[in-house]
């Protein structure tokens, strides 16, 4: 029930500040990555996704940084505003596993006004 | 904004009952999936499909069947309603192709009483 939510990995972050969010995967031959948003109520949205042969990409105020050395992934948030505010999941998907994306764990992103 | 619709949002029924869950998308994509979710956890996949006619199970164990008779619909029916299925369910849909992303809809709430 929601008593289980209320444990997830929770980042509270100054409005304006930046955000960091990491992830790490474990099956080395994932080969592309997907960050969602989920807000409350809502399905997964789709934020920034990153191939294997890539080690940095940028979007609109969001960056992932993948390094396949320590299978890490992260998401930078630029400028954190109170629409930031959700539940950010990672995801990775490998071809030897039949190319289905299987998702992290959520962490729980707080915008503090 | 992704168009992939799911009805209904919220569902509240009685152990046994036979109940159908909606979904459809208007993006033409070949693939569609079905994922649990219970509040702020990670997603799991059920079921999955790669075009009419082809159905496939997922990484979770679900007592749910689907179908695929058209390309824009993928209903997920539970023969007989129990207090376990009790969760969120989540449709989603992508474009052929091993890096595109899943849209997904914004969930059917399921209580079993």
């Amino acid at each position: 029930g929601e008593s289980v939510g209320l444990h997830l990995p929770t980042l509270s972050v100054q409005e304006g500040d930046n955000s960091i969010i990491n992830c790490a995967y474990s099956n080395s031959a994932s080969d592309y990555f997907i960050w969602y948003k989920q807000e409350s109520g809502k399905g997964p949205q789709f934020i920034i996704d990153i191939r294997s042969n890539m080690d940095k990409r940028q979007g609109q105020r969001v960056t992932v940084l993948l390094n396949k050395t320590v299978k890490h992934l992260s998401l930078q948030i630029a400028a954190t505003q109170p629409g930031d505010s959700a539940v950010y999941f990672c995801a990775e998907r490998s071809m030897a596993a039949g190319n289905k994306l299987t998702f992290g764990g959520g962490t729980r992103v707080l915008v503090k006004p | 904004e992704a168009d992939i619709y799911q009805t209904p949002r919220y569902l509240v029924i009685g152990t046994g009952k036979k109940i159908t869950l909606e979904c459809s998308q208007t993006m033409g994509h070949d693939k569609m999936y079905w994922y649990q979710q219970d509040p702020g956890m990670e997603l799991h996949l059920i079921h999955y499909s790669y075009g009419v006619n082809s159905t496939e199970k997922g990484d979770l164990s679900s007592e749910s069947t689907v179908s695929r008779i058209r390309t824009e619909h993928f209903p997920l029916t539970l023969e007989s309603a129990r207090p376990s299925h009790t969760s969120q369910y989540l449709c989603a849909s992508s474009k052929t192709g091993s890096n595109s992303p899943l849209h997904f809809g914004n969930g059917t709430r399921l209580t079993v009483t």
